[in-house]
């Protein structure tokens, strides 16, 4: 799976936008992007996944640049409540099982 | 759809004691996963099942690891003689085949080896 890179922390005010990114250079052509996030002392969420084009659910948008080299997940109006550490991950799902491979992701403060 | 669910939550065993986890998945899922997390890091893969087949096993799973998934629903996962760095949350998910559509997590079960 591809290797994926994402900063450390982050801090975002209460209803303001929250835009956490990631940088996948090395994401091959079928491999997918996937956001999850892990609220303190719980498992693991998914959010949002996508390809090639920009996706919009419920709960997030996920902006992947045209070379699909980075993405950017947006939280449109976050809440306390998104206060988590956010997991951007590469899965490939040509021949292999798709487990996925997370690193540290992101924690993102959403303060008052 | 009562989500994943993970027995017990909290285990606390003495060095060299055996323990054993439960993780019940999304009735309809057929794939089911076990993963570890230590402090400050993401979750590891451990292993996972297709239905009641394991298809896959991490090498972080040592000799001392088991997991069956016996009738394709529910899963266990055992720790024989436990060691202080077993210390971690154990996570379980399930998903539909290859979780194109996401995996499901459970709360997850924090193990203490003192």
């Amino acid at each position: 799976d591809a290797k994926t890179t994402q900063p450390t922390s982050m801090d975002c005010a209460e209803g303001r936008a929250a835009n956490l990114p990631c940088n996948h250079s090395t994401i091959s052509g079928n491999e997918y992007v996937y956001w999850y996030r892990q609220i303190h002392s719980q498992g693991p969420q998914y959010i949002i996944h996508g390809l090639k084009n920009n996706e919009t659910n419920e709960m997030a948008s996920l902006i992947i640049t045209e070379d699909r080299k980075s993405s950017t997940l947006i939280l449109p109006h976050a809440t306390l409540r998104d206060t988590a550490v956010y997991y951007c991950i590469g899965v490939n799902y040509g021949g292999s099982q798709g487990n996925l491979i997370f690193g540290k992701g992101t924690k993102l403060s959403v303060k008052p | 759809d009562t989500g994943v669910s993970q027995d017990p939550r909290h285990k606390i065993t003495k060095r060299g004691q055996n323990v054993t986890f439960r993780c019940d998945p999304i009735s309809e899922h057929n794939r089911l996963y076990w993963y570890r997390q230590t402090l400050g890091q993401g979750p590891e893969f451990l292993t996972y099942f297709q239905n009641e087949a394991q298809l896959e096993k991490s090498r972080l799973l040592s000799d001392r690891f088991s997991a069956e998934r016996p009738k394709g629903s529910f899963s266990t996962l055992e720790i024989q003689r436990t060691e202080q760095g077993d210390s971690a949350m154990y996570l379980c998910a399930s998903s539909l085949k290859e979780g194109v559509r996401g995996y499901t997590f459970g709360s997850g079960t924090r193990l203490t080896v003192v």
